[in-house]
Formats: C-alpha cells, structure tokens, sequence
C-alpha cells in the first residue's frame, strides 16, 4: 500500500498568517491527490482534488500544488473557521490511503 | 442537494455482526461509486472499502478483508457494509461517501454523510 506521510501534524498560526502544509507519497501518485478538512464532530469535506484543482464554493485563500509524491496544501490568510483537521488522500490506486491528518490552531 | 445518511451503528460485542445502510438522494446513485471511510475515536481517516456504480469491483482494506463485505442496492438507492467478526479495533464513526466517477480509480470524495458511530466493546 501506498503510504502517504503528512506534517506536521499539528501547527499554530495567527490570523491572517500563511500556513502550509505537506504530504509525502512513498510512490509516485501523478496527480492523484485531494486534501479534505474536518472541523470538531463534523464530516470530512473536500477542498482540492487532482492536487490543485479547488473544489467549487472553497475559499479562494486555498490552494494545492504538487505532483508525484510531493504535495502542498497552502492557506494564504488563516481565518478563524479554518480552525480544523487537514488531511490528504492518495487517490492512485487501491488501498486508498490517508495522511495522519494536521491539526490547525489559532495562535 | 446531494445528501447520504447512514443508519445502523450501535453498540454490540466482539465477534459479531452488524450491518450498516447508507441511502443517498438528490443524485442518480447508479453512476457513482461509493466509499466507507472509518475514524476510530480520537484518531485519524481510514478508508475502509469502495463498491463500485454497477457493484461489479469491490475493494477492500487488509484491515477488513474476510471480514467486512461491501453491497449496493441500486433500486433502493442504499449502499451497505455488512461487518462480520468484530473487533475492539473497529469501533469508529464510519461514514459514507460519493466518489467523483463510476469505476472509483482516481477519482475523489466529493460529498460525505454525518457518520454512524459502531462501539464494539464486551
């Protein structure tokens, strides 16, 4: 199976600031990649797919880039509702795999 | 809108069996693949299984294979994960979710359901 290695696992950001996360496949995956958050006691909700195509009524302060086995998740202004946890998913192959999450905080 | 709801989660003891229902409405379910992701408490995403739009691939888990089997019925709009053999492990919210194509291979999870929590304890 594919692993996918996400960090860091958790950060703390001003509002306002610049965060950036990444995810690391142990192959190449192309473009195969999509990044979802979940805020506390919700559902996952997707945000990019194929790695940098923004999913439709996402923020535009969202952003991915990346291709193979490096990828970026990147929030330009971190809002207070960004409050949550940030993972990626190879979506490459079967078992699909997740990365270990990110937990974003407000500083 | 697009909606998936899922049923069936509960309490229940090591090595038995429960069945979890998943019924989509607001998008025609014969076109699209479904996925079970789980998230045990506390911790991370885990992709459990996918089914396929026509249910002829199905694809597992290492952690679920031989135990849990993945179905669809197309004309009730529901999906279902039948759990066989159950463990402490597997106590988790599983939840449902539409992938973006039919066939499931490099598609993504567009739009997911609220979770069922599943409690195997003695």
């Amino acid at each position: 199976a594919i692993q996918m290695t996400q960090s860091p696992s958790s950060l703390s950001a001003s509002l306002g600031g610049r965060v950036t996360i990444t995810c690391r496949a142990s192959q190449g995956i192309s473009l195969d990649l999509s990044w979802y958050q979940q805020k506390p006691g919700k559902a996952p909700k997707l945000l990019i797919y194929a790695a940098s195509t923004l999913q439709s009524g996402v923020p535009s302060r969202f952003s991915g880039s990346g291709a193979d086995t490096d990828f970026t998740l990147t929030i330009s202004s971190l809002q207070p509702e960004d409050l949550a946890t940030y993972y990626c998913l190879q979506d490459f192959n079967f078992p699909r795999t997740f990365g270990q999450g990110t937990k974003v905080e407000i500083k | 809108q697009v909606q998936l709801v899922e049923s069936g989660g509960g309490a229940i003891q090591p090595g038995r069996s429960l069945r979890l229902s998943c019924v989509v409405s607001g998008f025609n379910f014969n076109n699209y693949a479904i996925h079970w992701v789980r998230q045990a408490p506390g911790k991370g995403l885990e992709w459990v299984t996918l089914m396929s739009s026509d249910g002829s691939k199905k694809y597992y888990a290492d952690s679920v294979k031989g135990r849990f089997t993945i179905s669809r019925d197309n004309s009730k709009n529901t999906l279902y994960l039948q759990m066989n053999s159950l463990r402490p492990e597997d106590t988790a919210v599983y939840y449902c979710a539409r992938d973006h194509g039919a066939s499931g291979w490099g598609g993504y999870l567009d739009y997911w359901g609220q979770g069922t929590l599943v409690t195997v304890s003695p």
